[in-house]
């Protein structure tokens, strides 16, 4: 079964630097997705950034890119210019490509942004 | 753009009663899910839903739980008999076909008292 760990229960930033938030992974899988939401107070769960197991190119979304390193089974967030609307929960996600294409999630990394 | 939409977004329901979440997954979408979040925890897959029948389920979905779509274009996810620790965010996901992107509900928190 995989299984998706973040070990950050809580970061902190101040406003305008950078922050990398931690995930790895586990499975026997050669082709899945990986994924990072973002859980604001409002609790809805709004999709930050893509990563497709089998591209080697890291995905990137404006301020946001991943380090994807596939043999580490490792997939970090990277939050640039940190602005205080970034500050939420996030999770990580992984997707099989395979079966009921359900979403495992990490148990989430709060992002604070100071000022 | 189109959304997946969940009613109510707060259920306050008494302990025992039976309770319906409801959803309306996007119009051409054709796997639907349900996933759990307790508060403060992370989110759990509760069940996935394929041509009108369950294609995997949760241990946490049990007998007490259903789902349904009874018409065509509503989801609904029953509780026969709430318990407190029912006490969550329930969010709502469908995906077009095999292998893409779900999109998720904005949630209905239930509470339970």
């Amino acid at each position: 079964a995989q299984t998706v760990t973040q070990s950050q229960p809580e970061m902190s930033v101040q406003e305008a630097e950078t922050v990398t938030l931690s995930c790895t992974y586990d499975t026997s899988e050669s082709d899945y997705y990986l994924f990072w939401y973002k859980q604001p107070p409002s609790r809805q769960m709004i999709l930050v950034i893509r990563q497709e197991a089998y591209k080697q190119q890291n995905a990137t979304e404006n301020r946001f890119s991943v380090n994807f390193q596939k043999a580490a089974k490792s997939f970090s967030l990277k939050i640039s210019d940190s602005q205080l609307g970034d500050a939420a929960m996030y999770f990580c996600a992984y997707r099989s490509t395979s079966g009921t294409y359900k979403y495992i999630f990490g148990t989430g990394t709060r992002l604070k942004v100071l000022a | 753009e189109p959304e997946v939409t969940q009613t109510p977004s707060h259920q306050v329901t008494q302990m025992g009663q039976e309770v319906i979440l409801r959803c309306v997954p996007i119009s051409n979408h054709l796997y639907f899910y349900w996933y759990r979040q307790i508060l403060g925890q992370k989110v759990e897959f509760l069940v996935s839903f394929y041509n009108n029948e369950i294609s995997e389920k949760s241990e946490i979905f049990d007998d007490q739980f259903s789902v349904e779509r009874p018409d065509g274009s509503n989801f609904t996810l029953k509780i026969r008999s709430t318990k407190l620790e029912d006490s969550a965010m329930y969010f709502c996901a469908s995906r077009e076909r095999e292998n893409t992107e779900a999109f998720f509900g904005q949630g209905t928190r239930l509470t339970v008292v």
